[in-house]
């Protein structure tokens, strides 16, 4: 079955301590990119990936880091994680070529940074 | 910056109403627009894609128009069915995903 996978799907934590978000997909896509979704403000998009080790800022890189070393996986790094990052995450791939492709979306992972 | 809005921002009606959602974007120049339902604590499933060049795209009882010119498109659920009630959300793909807030949607039984 095609999928984006995210882990863990919630995570209680505290102020400062580094956490890692998986995720992974298995349509070979090569574009990747993760969002938050925030009441009130949409998603958003953190970062994205056009390909194995090619990574940009979207609109809210702040506070994130992100890695693409294999295709499938993107996984998102909060270093030092804030309070204000508590938020639900969502990470989405899909095929290149802008115009004709649908993204597809994991179940999301909520995140309370305390 | 492309900024998108939808309305409203919820909206109730009875089983069997047909349902208009709107979307209006500020930048025309688009590649494409998707139209995502999302339900409580799951992700985002893809309903519709219309790429710049159509304007309108349907799938069984959902049908979306696209009108460029104007920065809007409209989702169309007819017939709606209480399994239709969750969130609605538009995004406009020009170069990245820019979402609407969404339209929460409540059908009665």
């Amino acid at each position: 079955e095609a999928q984006v996978t995210q882990n863990p799907r919630y995570l209680i934590t505290v102020t400062g301590k580094k956490l890692t978000v998986t995720c992974s997909q298995n349509m070979n896509h090569e574009y990747m990119s993760w969002y938050r979704q925030d009441p009130g403000l949409g998603l958003r998009q953190i970062y994205y990936s056009m390909n194995v080790e090619v990574t940009d800022k979207g609109d809210v890189p702040e506070g994130y880091k992100v890695s693409r070393k294999e295709k499938r996986n993107f996984p998102l790094i909060l270093e030092s994680p804030s309070p204000n990052q508590t938020s639900l995450y969502f990470c989405a791939s899909s095929p290149p070529g802008q115009g004709g492709q649908p993204q597809h979306f994991g179940d999301g992972t909520r995140l309370s940074i305390l | 910056k492309q900024e998108v809005t939808q309305i409203p921002a919820a909206l109730s009606v009875p089983e069997g109403e047909n349902l208009v959602l709107n979307c209006s974007f500020t930048d025309s120049a688009i590649y494409n627009l998707q139209w995502f339902r999302q339900d409580p604590g799951k992700g985002l499933t893809s309903l519709l894609l219309i790429q710049s060049s159509q304007r309108e795209q349907t799938s069984g009882r959902l049908n979306a128009s696209l009108d460029k010119s104007s920065g809007r498109s409209t989702l169309y659920i007819a017939a709606s069915q209480p399994g239709d009630s969750a969130t609605y959300l538009c995004a406009v793909d020009d170069y990245k995903l820019s979402f609407g807030a969404g339209t929460t949607v409540t059908v009665r039984a």
